[in-house]
């Protein structure tokens, strides 16, 4: 266990469904990211908020719409996806940035998300 | 814009060996870089990092690397690897003062008995 979790661990959907990923961190952090981690591809940064509010947004289709309600949890809420976007997303945590510019991420395991 | 470049995608090393895995980056400014590592089935796990000061850091599990401003390089060394470091070892970069993390492709590790 990271501090990380992440719900459901695996997810299949169809094309027209609508679901939700789950993050919440128990490590005090004030920032939280979603990745998307495809075979043979480096991981993609999707999101990233801090305190709230989104610091980064890396053109990400709209069929993901983010939201972090507070700065434990995180949710990837999803619709209309197609079968290219089956992945594992993983969610991260960190603190911000410190005065020596550095911050270290947190893992969870991931959702392993198959679209048919 | 930052890229991680990974050299190897595959390694197959017999126990014993000694492990070198390639990483440059190209970004102009100031950067912070990190090894991370997925053994089968578990979570990204941080392996090493290097913000500043000596540039050869020492992680866990006997891994270190060397940080080469010159060369852009960040390479991850082991003298000696066991069969528990077969896994997946990512290179990562980001900017100074950045959130964003910026990951290489990968590269498989398999160590043979």
């Amino acid at each position: 266990e990271t501090g990380v979790t992440q719900t459901p661990r695996h997810l299949v959907m169809g094309m027209t469904n609508k679901k939700s990923l789950k993050c919440e961190q128990h490590l005090g952090h004030n920032a939280m990211y979603w990745y998307k981690q495809s075979a043979k591809k480096p991981l993609e940064l999707m999101f990233v908020y801090s305190l709230e509010e989104r610091v980064e947004n890396n053109s990400v289709p709209s069929r993901f719409s983010p939201e972090c309600p507070n700065s434990s949890h995180l949710f990837l809420h999803l619709h209309t996806l197609q079968p290219e976007d089956s992945a594992l997303y993983l969610c991260a945590s960190s603190q911000d940035p410190d005065s020596s510019g550095a911050n270290v991420l947190t893992f969870g395991a991931g959702s392993r998300l198959t679209v048919l | 814009a930052q890229s991680v470049s990974q050299h190897n995608h595959h390694v197959i090393l017999s126990e014993a060996a000694s492990l070198e895995l390639g990483c440059n980056y190209s970004y102009g400014g100031t950067v912070n870089l990190f090894w991370y590592v997925q053994y089968p089935g578990q979570h990204l796990q941080l392996l090493l990092k290097y913000f500043s000061g000596d540039p050869l850091v020492k992680g866990i599990k006997g891994f270190e690397a060397e940080f080469i401003k010159s060369k852009f390089s960040f390479n991850l060394r082991k003298p000696s690897v066991q069969w528990s470091d077969t896994a997946e070892y990512f290179c990562a970069v980001n900017a100074y003062s950045g959130y964003a993390l910026n990951f290489g492709k990968g590269t498989s590790l398999l160590v043979t008995p």
